[in-house]
């Protein structure tokens, strides 16, 4: 079946603009996450659904950076006023259940200029 | 705070040759993942350990957990061109759903 997907693959914004990331989850997946990887390292953990709503926001760096699910499917991570440190791969993952394996979108790579 | 640990961070192999991969945690994690990631690419998911002594295999592929060590490996037996990729150990905190990361082992195989 599907995967997660994530669009857009790759934005190119400058530094102030604001930008909107999409993730599909695959479907039935109830829980949903968003992780932020820079080059060379790990994800790091940013946001975790679970249906409809945020059950762990406390990876979001700062109020800058939203996400939502408003149907307990599709996630848009926002992150306004973008800064330079904002570049990094953008990673969604869904998994069945929340304690269950994560599978991976391709990622966002964000570029802030 | 549980914290993750690869090493070596970079390996570069010959083709036929063995080797292994070590993952270290600091605290109780209640599971053990293993993902390959291809340059460009996403996060593939390859292994996960639930409890101590547990070992699974794939082609090539083998990862083992010692949850008494905080210790999970990964081993490559006769390693191919195409398992070249960057491998990554993530542990989960007991009753989380965070998946707490190594940095990731990139592994280059050459012919």
């Amino acid at each position: 079946g599907a995967g997660v997907s994530q669009t857009p693959s790759n934005k190119v914004t400058e530094k102030g603009k604001y930008v909107e990331l999409r993730c599909d989850p695959i479907s039935g997946h109830t829980a949903l996450y968003w992780y932020r990887q820079s080059l060379g390292q790990g994800p790091e953990f940013l946001i975790y659904f679970q249906g409809t709503g945020a059950a762990d926001d406390s990876g979001l760096p700062n109020d800058r950076f939203f996400a939502v699910r408003p149907e307990g499917s599709v996630s848009t991570l926002k992150i306004q006023r973008t800064e330079r440190g904002d570049s990094a791969v953008y990673l969604c993952a869904s998994s069945r259940f929340s304690r269950e394996t994560q599978y991976f979108g391709p990622g966002t790579r964000l570029l802030v200029l | 705070e549980l914290k993750v640990e690869q090493n070596p961070l970079f390996l570069s192999m010959q083709e036929g040759k063995n080797y292994t991969i070590y993952c270290n945690y600091s605290t109780t994690s209640d599971r053990l993942y293993w993902y390959r990631q291809d340059p460009g690419k996403s996060l593939e998911s390859l292994f996960v350990l639930l409890s101590n002594g547990a070992v699974k295999q794939e082609g090539r592929l083998m990862a083992s957990l010692d949850t008494k060590a905080r210790l999970s490996t990964l081993h490559i037996t006769a390693a191919v061109h195409d398992l070249s990729a960057t491998y990554f150990c993530a542990g989960r905190r007991d009753s989380n759903y965070q998946l707490i990361w190594g940095a990731g082992t990139k592994l280059i195989i050459k012919p």
